[in-house]
Order: structure tokens, then C-alpha cells, then sequence
């Protein structure tokens, strides 16, 4: 099982459509994940934390499930500017640090 | 506030060349750094880490070869480059366990 999974998609929505994709993840030691979001050609931003059983903010609502180990991203009234890839992220331990492991990310495309 | 520099922008190199990149951060000591690269199409894939000076990991075999000369300064380098070096490359840091930030990136074309 791969470290961090995710539906690449792309998803197609029309505005205003409520979209949400789920991410796996294969270590259960992990105790807090992200959400990042990744325009074209563009560094990755972070969009959410998540430290408990969900996080929300605004439009965006972030779930975890320990005993399932996903973490699922809800956007709800998309807008044309949400366009973007989604990556799920993990922090994993390594031999002398700590470093983020990401998936491959999930494609969103709002059109009007 | 902290901010993370990153350069250059873009950068195209024959194959065989040396490569230099270099990334600093402001407003924070003794950060956790990171190079990740993002092949086209693929995810981001961990190159180097660094907890503190002097100490890194390297996370692939491979072509390249990091070095922290100061505590926020964070070098990415490589005595002769292949085609497959191509790549989008990214610095970040991070203080202990919690999210990554990152610098804007530095798109390298091998030719």
C-alpha cells in the first residue's frame, strides 16, 4: 500500500457543486495531516490542517478517520477560482527528522 | 512574518553542467529544511532534509547533493546534470512536527 493515496481525477464540476475527495494513508502512527493546494506551475499553499477528528473553514471542510486512516476535503458552493490540484499530506518520522510526505494530488476544475 | 527565498525562477542547463540552487528563510531559527522535486505529471518526491547545520539526509540516491552552510541557508547542488534531473524544485521549512512552507520554486529544463 502506498504511503499517501489519492484519486488524481480530474473532477469536473459546475460552480456551485459541492465536490469532496478522500486520501488514504498507510501509517497509523501519523497524528495530524494537511490539505495543500497547488495552482499550475505554482509552489504548493497550504489550505488546512487537520489535528482532531475535522477541521472547517469557510467553504472547506477537512475530516479525518483514524480507524479507516483517510482524511476526506469537502468544498461546498465551488467557485471558478478553486481550480487547482488538492494534495494530501503526511507527516511521516524519519532516522534524524520529521518531513512531509504528499500525495500525487487530485485535479479540480470548476467551470462556469 | 516568515518568508522563504528561492531562486532562480527558471533555469535551463546542458546536460553535464554543474547546478547551484540556493534557498534562505527569514524570521525563524533552526528551521527543519527541505528540496523536493516535482517531476511533470508526479507527485512531490522528498530529495533532502536538514534538522539543523551540517545535517542532512538524503531520502534517493541520486545525481544531486545538498549542504546547509547557516542555519537558514539551505543549497542544492550537483557537479554534472542528466536529462532526467529535469524538474520543478521546491524548498521548504518547517518548525518541529507541523505544516511545510514553500519557497516559489525553481522550474530547471536539462538540455
Amino acid at each position: 500500500r502506498k504511503e499517501v493515496e489519492q484519486d488524481p481525477g480530474p473532477f469536473n464540476v459546475p460552480e456551485g457543486a459541492t465536490v469532496a475527495f478522500n486520501c488514504t494513508y498507510s501509517n497509523s502512527a501519523s497524528q495530524s495531516f494537511f490539505w495543500y493546494r497547488q495552482d499550475c506551475r505554482k509552489e504548493p499553499k497550504l489550505l488546512m490542517s487537520v489535528y482532531s477528528s475535522g477541521n472547517e473553514d469557510g467553504r472547506f471542510t477537512a475530516q479525518l478517520n483514524r480507524a479507516s486512516q483517510y482524511i476526506s476535503l469537502l468544498i461546498r458552493d465551488s467557485k471558478l477560482s478553486d481550480s487547482a490540484t488538492y494534495l494530501c499530506v503526511v507527516p511521516v518520522v524519519l532516522n534524524s527528522g520529521y518531513a512531509l510526505n504528499f500525495g500525487k494530488g487530485t485535479s479540480l476544475l470548476v467551470t462556469p | 512574518s516568515q518568508t522563504i527565498h528561492q531562486w532562480p525562477a527558471t533555469l535551463v542547463q546542458p546536460v553535464g553542467s554543474p547546478l547551484s540552487l540556493e534557498c534562505t528563510v527569514e524570521g525563524t531559527s533552526n528551521p527543519n529544511l527541505y528540496w523536493y522535486r516535482q517531476a511533470a505529471g508526479r507527485g512531490l518526491q522528498l530529495l533532502f532534509y536538514s534538522v539543523g547545520i551540517g545535517q542532512i539526509s538524503s531520502e534517493v540516491p541520486q545525481n544531486l547533493s545538498a549542504s546547509r552552510p547557516q542555519d537558514r541557508q539551505f543549497i542544492l547542488s550537483s557537479k554534472k546534470l542528466l536529462l532526467s534531473d529535469s524538474g520543478f524544485y521546491l524548498c521548504a521549512w518547517s518548525i518541529m512536527n507541523t505544516e511545510a512552507f514553500f519557497g516559489q520554486g525553481t522550474r530547471l529544463t536539462v538540455v
